[in-house]
């Protein structure tokens, strides 16, 4: 039960811009950062932005990531082949019964 | 480098409880500071946060789960674990073991485990 919205696909050609939206609540994204994660074809997901938009090291700054309220977004810019993948969203929610940590719907990232 | 590993049976039968133990290597569990959770994704579906466990045994579970779902921590050989209870065909999923920092990101993840239920 996802409770953070992304669209389910997004493409480009490469070189191209590609950006994914991620829309929550007060809860979750208007009170807490947001994370990004790459989850490539039958791998584990893997951080990809932390804090809204900090990269952990060895991260492409091809990659970026900026919160606005109760939304945010990644954008990948200069998108190559191995960025096919599904990309999830996250937070932590102050939910009433404590924190959860809640994920995207996710979005597939097609290279065309 | 923090490095995690599932292990536990492939195949649960229905009614039946799920065991899954994650053994943690390169960072120690009592140190404190995290949050060792466990995360689960159905078949093409997306994540789903299960819980977490600190390291002196506090839980929090989600609660969609929390009446089916226990999770312990084994200090001593740096492993916790997930026992989810009355598995019906709804619980196949890749469950992986991961490290949550309680007010950033889940940021290391182990390599998953696929659990199917079935008779």
């Amino acid at each position: 039960q996802s409770v953070l919205t992304q669209p389910p696909s997004a493409s480009g050609t490469p070189g191209q811009r590609v950006t994914i939206s991620c829309s929550g609540s007060s809860s979750n994204i208007g009170s807490n950062t947001v994370n990004w994660y790459q989850q490539l074809p039958g791998t584990a997901p893997k951080l990809l932005i932390y804090s809204n938009n900090q990269r952990p090291s060895g991260v492409p700054d091809r990659f970026s990531g900026s919160k606005s309220g109760t939304s945010a977004s990644l954008a990948i810019s200069g998108l190559q082949s191995e960025d096919e993948a599904d990309y999830y969203c996250a937070a932590w929610d102050d939910s009433l019964n404590g924190p959860l940590y809640v994920f995207g719907t996710g979005t597939k990232v097609t290279v065309l | 480098q923090v490095q995690l590993q599932e292990s536990g049976p492939g195949l649960v039968k229905p009614s039946q409880t799920l065991s899954l133990t994650c053994t943690v290597s390169g960072g120690s569990i009592s140190s404190g500071g995290y949050y060792w959770s466990w995360i689960r994704q159905h078949p093409g579906k997306g994540l789903e946060w299960i819980g977490y466990i600190y390291y002196s045994g506090s839980t929090y579970y989600n609660p969609s789960l929390k009446s089916r779902v226990t999770i312990s921590v084994d200090t001593s050989k740096n492993q916790f674990s997930l026992k989810l209870s009355s598995v019906t065909a709804a619980d196949t999923a890749v469950y992986y073991c991961a490290r949550a920092h309680p007010t950033t990101a889940i940021d290391y993840w182990g390599q998953g485990t696929l659990v199917t239920v079935s008779s």
